[in-house]
């Protein structure tokens, strides 16, 4: 099935550092996603985007929701050690507003260093 | 607190026993979702009920089954499985047009 190309796969960084990855689909997506999983939880949802250019914030975390409809980035600026964990994009087709169907990206794993 | 459970957080069962995994909501979501997901994946969507309409992925297969016997349970049933199904698995609920709200997960393990 589809997938959504995430990246960085994976970084490791210094407390205190800014932080960005971005995904990219092949279609164009209504709905950006951009959840947090912490080892042996569940995904939790960070920020939600429903327009292209939209920017939102939450925190010290900012996604944007790419003027193509085909991409999304997130930063994350001055980086804590609760930082770590598992950050996946996920993107809603059109098609899919009542079934709510998600594509997910392969994940960011991040990890700081104190 | 509204949310979503997952009973039991950890399960092991034998190879070719068949398990049960549970997920109860108190959101009175409409919308129940199972996904499966491997070490370091995404996760992976197996099937969902809107209210009592079952919808299964098309590569889903067959050993995997489940049940919605009213809005607040849902259940996943595995009726042979195998050592390749050991992953995690995970129930979200969705109130439309909100979105996806996972529970914590329930790791299971094949011996």
């Amino acid at each position: 099935g589809q997938q959504l190309n995430q990246s960085p796969q994976s970084m490791f960084i210094q407390e205190g550092e800014d932080v960005s990855m971005n995904c990219t689909s092949s279609s164009i997506f209504n709905t950006w996603l951009w959840y947090k999983q912490d080892p042996g939880e569940g995904p939790v949802l960070l920020i939600a985007l429903y327009k292209a250019g939209e920017l939102t914030s939450n925190g010290r975390l900012t996604a944007q929701f790419g003027i193509t409809r085909k991409d999304s980035f997130l930063n994350i600026s001055a980086s804590i050690p609760s930082d770590v964990g598992i950050y996946f994009c996920a993107g809603r087709e059109a098609g899919s507003s009542n079934t709510g169907k998600l594509i997910f990206g392969q994940g960011t794993t991040l990890q700081v260093k104190p | 607190d509204a949310m979503v459970i997952q009973n039991p957080r950890y399960q092991v069962t034998q190879f070719g026993k068949p398990v049960t995994l549970s997920c109860s909501q108190t959101l009175n979501h409409n919308v129940m979702y199972w996904y499966q997901q491997k070490s370091s994946q995404a996760p992976k969507l197996l099937f969902h009920y809107y209210d009592k309409d079952f919808n299964n992925e098309a590569d889903t297969p067959d050993n995997f089954q489940s049940r919605r016997p009213n809005t607040s349970f849902c259940f996943l049933d595995i009726r042979s499985p195998g050592l390749g199904d050991a992953a995690m698995y995970l129930c979200a609920t969705r109130d439309p047009p909100g979105e996806q709200y996972f529970g914590p997960g329930t790791r299971l393990t094949v011996t």
